[in-house]
């Protein structure tokens, strides 16, 4: 079975300073992974994915992901946040692309 | 624009009350999905639908049943509610073909049981 583990259940950090929210897997087979965001009372929006291909993804608002194979992380990095940035990060895991599997989440508070 | 549509952001319930919680997506998409949200333990599957009139359980369906007799309409059902089913429920569709995979999600339901 596929898990995944945000090791962070919350992050604080000064606006403009970088930020790393950490996310690894288990799973024996090939996965997708993603990186999801929630604002505060909205739902969930894609932020980035990797189905294959380069390993390092880009979302269009600055935020990165890589996928480590061999130490099974999807780590999310971005080397600057902003205020508005402050929401919940989600990391999940496919193994086929269509039942996800989440972790707990990880609160990124961005302070001014 | 997508557009996924939950029916109630928020919802007060009774214990052993029947409660329905809809969802209505307007992109054509074949796969519905139905989660609750925990602080601390991220979303869970409760169930989802590759089609019509076709569900599977999740993780977690203990409680719940589900309903999907049009191909945007996907009901959540909590036979009789208890306090343990106080949480958020997030609905998601999602594309069955392509190479996408994204899930497009509700922006929820609130329930509280007491």
């Amino acid at each position: 079975a596929q898990s995944v583990t945000q090791l962070d259940s919350q992050v604080p950090v000064f606006e403009e300073a970088p930020v790393e929210l950490r996310c690894n897997y288990s799973s024996s087979v090939s996965v997708y992974l993603f990186w999801y965001v929630q604002y505060p009372n909205q739902g969930l929006q894609l932020l980035l994915k990797y189905l294959s291909g380069s390993t390092l993804v880009e979302s269009i608002n600055g935020f990165e992901a890589e996928f480590n194979k061999s130490q099974t992380s999807f780590h999310l990095r971005k080397p600057s946040v902003h205020i508005s940035d402050t929401a919940e990060y989600f990391c999940a895991v496919s193994k086929r692309g269509n039942k996800l599997v989440f972790g707990a989440g990880t609160i990124l508070r961005v302070k001014s | 624009d997508v557009k996924v549509t939950q029916s109630s952001r928020y919802l007060v319930k009774r214990t052993g009350e029947k409660v329905f919680l809809e969802c209505v997506q307007d992109m054509d998409h074949e796969n519905m999905f139905w989660y609750r949200q925990d602080p601390g333990l991220g979303l869970r599957l409760i169930y989802f639908s590759y089609d019509v009139k076709m569900k599977e359980k999740g993780d977690i369906p203990e409680g719940y049943s589900v309903s999907r007799e049009k191909k945007e309409r996907f009901s959540l059902i909590l036979e009789s509610a208890s306090t343990n089913q106080t949480s958020m429920y997030l609905c998601a569709t999602q594309l069955r073909q392509g190479d996408s995979y994204e899930q497009y999600f509700g922006p929820g339901t609130r329930l509280t049981v007491t």
